[in-house]
């Protein structure tokens, strides 16, 4: 079972800022929080990692506060291309081998 | 930039058929891994693979499925009398490790439809 909580949808409009909260209230200290899209008929892809504080790529922003209970993924400027399912899972020393998702987040982004 | 293909991308087979989804990991990846997702349905686990054997399956991993890596560069997964509750997206993933901050690619998929 997915030991993550996330909204089930979200609307959004091109040029806003999305902000997708995910709740792990029992973490283990071992465990990393990652996101993964995933497009229509597509595999997923890997987004953004990170353990606690702030974690910033080229594509996404990763806010995880010190008791480490929620994470939230910010995307900056979304655009109709964003549109997609976002999976926050728990990842045991960061691993990306046996993943956990759970149903993700819809996001859908309006012109 | 390097990707995980797989092939084919859409396969139709009969019930009690058995079918042979095939895959291409990345080139430097050594863990390989098979998830499956049916149709409006959350992504699932099947099984890992490293060092030419398997190293986790989960519970629907059960005995019709087998992987093999038949030469250096190809990953299948087999499976053996296909039922109609098989019909699915598979994914194929490759990472070159398992530890923090490798990420694993996924392909973009075979859709196997069992009539």
């Amino acid at each position: 079972l997915a030991k993550t909580t996330q909204p089930i949808s979200m609307d959004s409009y091109e040029g806003q800022e999305v902000n997708i909260t995910c709740s792990h209230n029992n973490i283990a200290t071992n465990d990393y929080i990652t996101w993964y899209q995933q497009f229509p008929s597509q595999g997923p892809r890997f987004i953004i990692q990170g353990y606690k504080t702030k974690v910033t790529n080229e594509v996404a922003s990763l806010f995880i506060p010190a008791d480490r209970k929620s994470s939230t993924l910010s995307l900056p400027r979304v655009s109709l291309s964003d549109t997609a399912v976002y999976y926050c899972l728990e990842t045991y020393g960061g691993s990306q081998g046996n993943l956990i998702f759970g149903k993700g987040t819809k996001l859908s982004v309006k012109p | 930039e390097p990707e995980v293909t797989q092939t084919p991308s859409h396969q139709v087979t009969q019930m009690g058929q058995e079918v042979i989804l095939r895959c291409v990991p990345i080139s430097n990846h050594l863990y390989f891994y098979w998830y499956r997702q049916i149709l409006g349905q959350k992504v699932e686990f099947l099984v890992s693979f490293y060092n030419n054997e398997i190293s986790e399956k989960s519970e629907i991993f059960d005995d019709q499925f087998s992987v093999e890596r038949p030469d250096g560069s190809n990953f299948t997964l087999k499976i053996r009398s296909t039922k109609l509750e098989d019909s699915a997206m598979y994914f194929c993933a490759s990472s070159e490790g398992q530890g923090g901050g490798t990420e694993a690619f996924f392909g973009q998929g075979t859709r196997l439809t069992v009539v």
